[in-house]
């Protein structure tokens, strides 16, 4: 099976830099993906690793390491409306489906 | 634009009531997923679909069916509601690597 670890509460204020963490241990691998859910919507798409390294996509970034089962989300100029929770998750299985962590619930502070 | 609409926001159902939500997608997508999420748990799949009439059961199952007729839509049924089956409820599903989500349905059994 799938289970992944991601520390529950982050808090940074307006314009830092916040990285948050997940550790994953899976049966087979694909990649690792990140969504984020504002209080009462739906989650949303941010990244897709498959392969070791880091992706930008403006002010967010994913990083992979495989041989370390570990990935993290970097957000940049954190601004008020990045507070939010953010999950980790893999995909498995043909359909991917994907198991979710638990979230993150950042929270910016001015 | 992508789309996965769900058939209610909001739903109050008594215990022992049959309950069906409603998925519908606009993206010609092959595999369409049924999640809950409750608070510090994430999400949890609870079943997937990956052609028409093609079904499988996710990490938790009990207590729930599925229906997919249509390519575009897909059913999640509570046989017999529960309180513990109170819950939001998010369908989504699957281009590439990137899940789309519908806006989720509050579920309440009293």
């Amino acid at each position: 099976g799938q289970s992944l670890e991601q520390p529950s509460e982050v808090t940074a204020v307006e314009g830092a830099i916040v990285q948050i963490n997940c550790t994953y241990q899976t049966s087979g691998f694909y990649g690792l993906s990140w969504y984020q859910q504002h209080d009462g919507g739906a989650p949303t798409f941010l990244s897709y690793n498959a392969l070791d390294g880091l992706e930008e996509t403006g002010r967010f970034s994913s990083f992979l390491s495989r041989s370390d089962s570990y990935g993290y989300l970097l957000l940049q100029e954190l601004q008020m409306k990045d507070s939010a929770s953010y999950f980790c998750a893999v995909p498995s299985g043909s359909a991917r489906q994907l198991t979710f962590g638990s979230g993150t619930q950042l929270t910016v502070l001015p | 634009d992508v789309k996965v609409t769900q058939s209610s926001r909001y739903l109050v159902k008594r215990t022992g009531e049959k309950v069906f939500l409603e998925c519908v997608q606009d993206m010609d997508h092959e595999n369409m997923f049924w999640y809950r999420q409750d608070p510090g748990l994430g999400l949890r799949l609870i079943y997937f679909s990956y052609d028409v009439k093609m079904k499988e059961k996710g990490d938790i199952p009990e207590g729930y069916s599925v229906s997919r007729e249509k390519k575009e839509r897909f059913s999640l049924i509570l046989e017999s509601a529960s309180t513990n089956q109170t819950s939001m409820y998010l369908c989504a599903s699957t281009g590439g690597e990137t899940q789309y989500f519908g806006p989720g349905t509050r579920l309440l059994v009293l």
